[in-house]
C-alpha cells in the first residue's frame, strides 16, 4: 500500500502571505500510460466534511478560488495558498488514488499568525 | 444539487452490528463509484470501502475486510455499509463520498455530513 506523508503537521501564516504544504508518497503516483499524477487535495473545516480542492495534482475543483494551486509530480507534491485568507483556516489532506486502497496524508493544520 | 445523507449511526457494544445508509440525490447514482471514509475523533481521514457504479466490484481496507460489507441499490439511489464484529477502534464519523469515477475509488467530489458510530460497552 502507498503511504502518504505531509509536512509540516501545522503552520501559522500571516493574512495575505503564502502558505505551502508538502505531501510525499511512498511510491510514484504518476501513471506512465496517461502522464497523470493520481493525487488530490482536500480542505476540512471544523465540524464539516472534507471538500475537494485539487485533483490530478493541479486541477482545481469547481468553485475553488484560484489562490489555491497544486504542483509536483511522481512522489513529491505541494499545495500552495498564494494569499492566505481568514476563511482558509482548516485542515488540509492529500490523497493518492493511483492504487487501491486510496490513502490520505495525516493532515496539515493551517492557522493565522 | 448533489446531496448525500447518511443515517444509521449510534452507540453499539463491541462485537455488535450496525448498518449505515446513504441516500443520494442530484446526480445519476449508478454512473459513479461510491465510498465510505471514516474519521476517528480528533484523527485524520481513513478510506474504509468502495463500490463501483454498477455494484459489481467492491473494495475494502484491510482493517475492515471480512467484517464490513458495502453494497448499493441503484434504483433507490442508496449506498449501504453493513458493519459486523465492531471494535472500539471502529469508533468514528463515517462519511459517504461520491467518486468522480465509475469503477474504482479515485477522488471524492461530494461528501455527506457524516454519521457517528460509537463502539463502547
Amino acid at each position: 500500500d502507498i503511504v502518504m506523508t505531509q509536512s509540516p503537521d501545522s503552520l501559522a501564516v500571516s493574512l495575505g502571505e503564502r502558505a505551502t504544504i508538502n505531501c510525499k508518497s511512498s511510491q510514484s503516483v504518476l501513471s506512465s500510460s496517461n502522464n497523470n499524477n493520481y493525487l488530490a487535495w482536500y480542505q476540512q473545516k471544523p465540524g464539516q466534511p472534507p471538500k475537494l480542492l485539487i485533483y490530478w495534482a493541479s486541477t482545481r475543483a469547481s468553485g475553488v478560488p484560484d489562490r489555491f494551486s497544486g504542483s509536483g509530480s511522481g512522489t513529491d507534491f505541494t499545495l500552495t495558498i498564494s494569499s492566505l485568507q481568514a476563511e482558509d483556516v482548516a485542515l488540509y489532506y492529500c490523497q493518492q488514488y493511483y492504487s487501491t486502497p486510496p490513502a490520505f496524508g495525516q493532515g496539515t493544520k493551517v492557522e493565522i499568525k | 444539487e448533489v446531496q448525500l445523507l447518511e443515517s444509521g449511526g449510534g452507540l453499539v457494544q463491541p462485537g455488535g452490528s450496525l448498518r449505515l445508509s446513504c441516500a443520494a440525490s442530484g446526480f445519476t447514482f449508478s454512473n459513479y463509484a461510491m465510498s465510505w471514509v471514516r474519521q476517528a475523533p480528533g484523527k485524520g481521514l481513513e478510506w474504509v470501502s468502495g463500490v463501483s457504479g454498477s455494484g459489481g466490484t467492491t473494495y475494502y481496507a484491510d482493517s475492515v475486510k471480512g467484517r464490513f460489507t458495502i453494497s448499493r441499490h441503484n434504483p433507490k439511489n442508496t449506498l449501504y455499509l453493513q458493519m459486523n464484529s465492531l471494535r472500539a477502534e471502529d469508533t468514528a464519523v463515517y462519511y459517504c463520498a461520491k467518486d468522480r469515477n465509475s469503477e474504482r475509488p479515485y477522488h471524492f467530489d461530494y461528501w455527506g455530513q457524516g454519521t457517528l458510530v460509537t463502539v463502547s460497552s
